[in-house]
């Protein structure tokens, strides 16, 4: 079945340093693809999103390329700030009637001041 | 403001009981869904209605049922069956259109733990 895998964590970077979250994927047809983020004691928040190969989603500073050829969808942002701590999710879609999301694991960010 | 109420957020349940998690959505979404996240875990998705009165079960659906009376609500009953009850618990909505790029819309959850 489907399923999607990433980096675990936690990872811990200063301020304004360079985040990269990696995101693999296994999936049958062309998925979309998304980033959800988790802040403590809430629900998840769409973050960005990318429907089709080659797609870049951003949103905030970050952003993630579907690359079809590598199955993945990494997330990176060039600077992040200590308000960027969280908890951060890989999904896709699946590609049938359902509209159902399968998860990646999380992983959580922490930036340091 | 559109969006998604679940509540109560923090819950308490005692052995042998059932509990209902409410979720009511104004977004006009077609589709709702609820999850359970165990700590330090992803989401597992338990059931999902794309339609009033239609509901089917996703990968852990033992020892919950849900209703799907009226499109705005989709309630959740964690039941005696369920023998690891306590986690964080989230409903979310999304439209259904033909293609499948329509993300989902969280609530901010409930933490249900056993007393």
């Amino acid at each position: 079945g489907n399923s999607v895998t990433q980096m675990e964590g936690p990872v811990t970077l200063s301020e304004e340093a360079f985040l990269t979250i990696n995101c693999t994927y296994t999936a049958t047809g062309y998925p979309s693809l998304f980033w959800y983020v988790q802040y403590p004691g809430e629900g998840l928040q769409l973050l960005l999103k990318a429907t089709k190969a080659d797609d870049k989603g951003s949103n905030k500073g970050f952003e993630a390329t579907y690359r079809k050829e590598t199955t993945s969808f990494h997330l990176e942002k060039g600077s992040v700030q200590v308000s960027d701590s969280a908890v951060y999710f890989c999904a896709l879609s699946e590609v049938d009637s359902s509209y159902k999301l399968i998860f990646g694991s999380g992983t959580r960010l922490l930036v340091r001041p | 403001d559109g969006g998604i109420t679940q509540s109560p957020k923090y819950l308490f349940r005692k052995e042998g009981q059932n509990v209902t998690l409410s979720c009511e959505q104004n977004l006009n979404h077609d589709a709702m869904y609820w999850y359970r996240q165990d700590p330090g875990q992803g989401l597992r998705l338990i059931y999902y209605s794309q339609i009033v009165n239609d509901f089917q079960k996703g990968d852990i659906a033992e020892g919950y049922s849900v209703s799907r009376e009226k499109k705005e609500s989709f309630p959740l009953t964690v039941t005696s069956a369920q023998k690891n009850p306590t986690a964080f618990y989230l409903c979310a909505s999304s439209w259904t259109h033909r293609n499948s790029n329509q993300p989902q819309h969280f609530g901010d959850g409930t933490r249900l733990s056993i007393l």
